[in-house]
């Protein structure tokens, strides 16, 4: 069993429907992070979480350290929200265990 | 600062040949990390430094694969004799250690095919 799981691991939607993006992970941590990567391979911290809550204008982030999960979600989705969306979590020396990435496909 | 960045962006080298790339972090970061990606696959931790120092090796580095950074500022990793399987996406990232600061910032990665 990976540390990192995500689900699903891959997603369609049509352009505004709410995705969410789910991430549980086994071991313990400092930080979870999300990331997304285009093609091209270039990745974009999205959030950083430890604890509760974060929004940064159409995505949300949640954390439940008890349950060791969290959710990426995002509202009102646009065909530029297209990409491969990555849950990694940071402990000691905050090296960073990825899951495998969630391929988002947001259609017109 | 412009981020961090990575050369080459893309390398093809055939099988058994010597590679070599660079990353220059963020000039104030005091850590560097290597990661692998593989097609389709999220990326995997190699090693990382604290300044000059490198504190940790997975065990995917084999004895094939060397990582410096010797002034503790841009870092290099080798791969010797390389493989078809050493083909990926080697990404860098940085970050400044400190209590509570744990964001990375990734370069945008070097492709290696082996051919």
């Amino acid at each position: 069993k990976n540390e990192v799981e995500q689900s699903p691991q891959n997603l369609t939607a049509q352009e505004g429907e709410f995705i969410t993006i789910n991430c549980s992970y086994s071991v313990g941590i400092s930080a979870l992070h999300w990331l997304q990567q285009h093609p091209g391979g270039g990745i974009v911290s999205l959030f950083m979480l430890s604890s509760g809550k974060k929004k940064h204008g159409r995505l949300i982030a949640t954390i439940n350290i008890q349950e060791k999960h969290s959710s990426l979600h995002i509202t009102a989705s646009h065909p530029r929200d297209s990409a491969v969306y990555i849950c990694a979590v940071g402990a000691a020396g905050n090296k960073l265990t990825f899951g495998g990435g969630t391929r988002v496909l947001v259609k017109p | 600062d412009t981020g961090v960045s990575q050369d080459p962006r893309h390398k093809i080298t055939k099988r058994g040949q010597n590679v070599t790339f660079r990353c220059d972090p963020i000039s104030e970061h005091n850590r560097l990390y290597w990661y692998r990606q593989t097609l389709g696959q999220g990326p995997e931790f190699l090693t990382y430094f604290q300044n000059e120092a490198q504190l940790e090796k997975s065990r995917l580095l084999s004895d094939r694969f060397s990582a410096e950074r010797p002034k503790g500022s841009f870092s290099t990793l080798e791969i010797q004799r390389t493989e078809q399987g050493d083909s990926a996406m080697y990404l860098c990232a940085s970050s400044l250690a400190a209590r509570g600061r744990f964001e990375q910032y990734f370069g945008p990665g070097t492709r290696l095919t082996v051919t």
